[in-house]
């Protein structure tokens, strides 16, 4: 079963606009991740947000978490058009050890130049 | 680093063949490789987990002997779907972790098509 529910499952912006996308989840996590997928090809990861962190950053990439709320998003600032993939949570929800992720539906993200 | 490959990226195979897709982690050995399933448009699919040395875990509704997995090294993992037909048109993609709690690194996907 979906683990994560994401929205919006599209979003189309100009260049240069931020991007924020939405992750909700049910159960206790150890982690949550974000994922790109360029359209045709596997995930490519792109960070690991523990359950007692709130926030990290790479680059033009922050990630928020709230376990109180159950909720994650994912802010891409100053967007270019080579942004434009699906994005997907994933949770790891399991007694430790398992390491088994369960994904989001994805966020469907085109930003035209 | 942490490179995964995945092998072939296409395969267009008639009614009733099995076919074999290799994961292989380059760069690093992996504890632990997992076999998704995606459909257009849509997330990713568990299939399995496995464990070098050890039998694959599938997920509910997964057919163990459908879908055979081997994991036998630290950097090979295979899975086979036999007797394949269209419904088994599908991405199949691998991922493999080093190390516990770490992330997933991916293959770049197998498109499967069945006539």
């Amino acid at each position: 079963s979906q683990q994560g529910e994401e929205d919006p499952q599209a979003l189309s912006i100009q260049e240069g606009e931020n991007a924020t996308m939405n992750c909700s989840y049910k159960t206790s996590i150890n982690n949550l991740q974000w994922y790109r997928q360029n359209s045709g090809r596997g995930l490519v990861h792109l960070i690991l947000i523990r359950s007692n962190e709130r926030e990290k950053h790479s680059g033009r990439l922050r990630v928020t978490l709230d376990t109180s709320k159950k909720s994650s998003s994912l802010l891409i600032t100053a967007s270019r058009a080579a942004d434009t993939a699906s994005y997907f949570c994933a949770t790891d929800a399991f007694p430790a050890g398992y390491n088994k992720l369960i994904f989001g539906a994805g966020t469907r993200l085109a930003v035209h130049p | 680093g942490a490179v995964v490959s995945q092998h072939p990226s296409r395969v267009i195979c008639k009614s009733g063949t099995s076919v074999k897709i290799e994961c292989r982690s380059l760069d690093f050995q992996a504890t632990t490789m997992f076999w998704y399933r995606q459909f257009p448009k849509q997330s990713l699919m568990l299939m399995a987990t496995s464990n070098e040395g050890s039998k694959a875990t599938y997920e509910q509704g997964v057919e163990k002997d459908k879908f055979l997995i081997n994991h036998a090294s630290l950097t090979l993992s295979t899975l086979t779907v036999t007797s394949a037909h269209p419904e088994d048109s599908s991405f199949y993609i691998c991922s493999a972790m080093g190390q516990i709690n770490q992330p997933q690194h991916f293959g770049d996907g197998t498109r499967l098509s069945i006539l």
